[in-house]
């Protein structure tokens, strides 16, 4: 079992639909990263949490660490916000070395006009 | 603007062929990271290194090298003996101490061997 699990693996939505992407992890973390990958493949960060919600415009990230879970929420969704999302645990004591992550294998959303 | 340049975007290698590429950051963050990227899995750690002229292997280190002589610049060599080297490879970098750790991410190096 990965140490990091998203589901769902693919999404497809209509513009405007709310979107929910999940992420579980089994192991400590010291905080939880949502991450967003377009089709050229570059990464953007969107989130970092270690607890509680996280807003930025249409994006909400919440976590509850006692369930390790962590959600991200798309309100109103739109066309542009078709991209893979990957979440990435930050372990404790990972390797001896801090910093390091743990990710999803993503979750490919599409969003329809 | 700070940020992770790697290049090239694409590069295309012979079988046998060692290859270099190249990842820079001017955030001066102090840990650097090499992730490969295959389709249907989740990015994969290569190498780190938290400070200059250390390093240490991640989960897939074998048939890659790393240097990090100077703070700014991690470059990955894919040697030979990668038996399958064909991937997307990504470099980040982070700050480093205690606490929680903003990641940058570059744009990654499509490798495909011919």
């Amino acid at each position: 079992k990965n140490e990091v699990e998203q589901s769902p693996q693919n999404l497809t939505a209509q513009e405007g639909e709310f979107i929910t992407i999940n992420c579980s992890y089994s192991v400590g973390i010291s905080a939880l990263h949502w991450l967003q990958q377009h089709p050229g493949g570059g990464i953007v960060s969107l989130f970092m949490l270690s607890s509680g919600k996280k807003k930025h415009g249409r994006l909400i990230a919440t976590i509850n660490i006692q369930e390790k879970h962590s959600s991200l929420h798309i309100t109103a969704s739109h066309p542009r916000d078709s991209a893979v999302y990957i979440c990435a645990a930050a372990k404790l004591n990972y390797g001896g070395s801090q910093g390091n992550l743990i990710f999803g294998k993503g979750t490919k959303l599409s969003v329809k006009p | 603007d700070g940020g992770i340049t790697q290049s090239p975007k694409y590069l295309f290698r012979k079988e046998g062929q060692n290859v270099t590429l190249s990842c820079e950051q001017n955030l001066n963050h102090d840990a650097m990271y090499w992730y490969r990227q295959d389709p249907g899995q989740g990015l994969r750690l290569i190498y780190y290194s938290q400070i200059v002229n250390d390093f240490q292997k991640g989960d897939i280190a074998e048939g890659y090298s790393v240097s990090r002589e100077k703070k700014e610049s991690f470059p990955l060599t894919v040697t030979s003996a990668q038996k399958n080297p064909t991937a997307f490879y990504l470099c980040a970098s982070s700050t480093r101490g205690p606490g929680h750790y903003g990641y940058t991410f570059g744009s990654g190096t499509r490798l495909t061997v011919v």
